[in-house]
């Protein structure tokens, strides 16, 4: 079935410091989409990728898609102490929008 | 609006006990899912309803059922909990319409099993 990898699994960096989490798919996606989960928290919605090769920014954070779709980023320049968790792509599951495979998340820890 | 709530927040069982886990939407969404999320593991789908009246198996739906109550509220039943139920499940939900994929999560219910 499909599957969705992310690295690293976790990264902890200085304040101040970039960020970057992989995610690379089995298949080619239609779309991906790219979750935050605080400790303790639940996972929310940060933005959807449709486009070969888009880019889109929000704020400090850049989320990239592949050109060929099956592989994604996100960037987060200058960490701050309130960038900390659990950051987690997904892409639809089976060809169907209904379902999405996760990746397994990457833990981000911010060292004040 | 509420966005996506789940009752009970926490909950300790005895290996063979069954209980139900509830969850309602306020947002007017056709799909709903519910998810466990174990250390390490991501977040893995239980089982799902694409709309009112449907659900269908996700990727790890043995020892769970659930019922599409109505649009509002999809609830999932362990019948005989087990030690490797032992987990953080939450509830999600989706809207319809062009490009609105994306998923609402509730706070999640965490579910202890001795």
């Amino acid at each position: 079935g499909q599957q969705v990898m992310q690295i690293p699994q976790y990264q902890h960096v200085q304040e101040g410091e970039d960020f970057t989490t992989y995610c690379n798919s089995s298949t080619t996606l239609s779309n991906i989409q790219w979750y935050k989960q605080r400790p303790g928290g639940h996972p929310v919605f940060l933005i959807q990728l449709v486009k070969s090769g888009e880019v889109k920014k929000q704020k400090r954070l850049t989320f990239q898609f592949g050109e060929a779709k099956k592989n994604s980023s996100l960037h987060i320049t200058a960490t701050q102490t309130t960038d900390v968790g659990t950051y987690f792509c997904a892409g639809p599951s089976g060809g169907s929008n209904y379902k999405l495979t996760f990746g397994k998340g990457t833990l981000l820890t911010v060292n004040p | 609006n509420a966005g996506v709530t789940q009752t009970p927040k926490f909950q300790v069982l005895k290996t063979g006990q069954s209980m139900t886990l509830q969850c309602a939407q306020d947002m007017n969404h056709n799909s709903m899912y519910w998810y466990r999320q174990d250390p390490g593991m991501g977040l893995r789908l239980i089982y799902y309803s694409a709309s009112e009246g449907t659900t269908d198996k996700g990727e790890v739906p043995n020892g769970y059922n659930v019922s599409r109550l109505n649009k509002r509220e999809f609830s999932l039943r362990l019948e005989s909990a087990a030690p490797s139920q032992t987990s953080v499940y939450f509830c999600a939900s989706r809207g319809t319409g062009t490009g609105a994929y994306e998923q609402y999560f509730g706070p999640g219910t965490r579910l202890t099993v001795t």
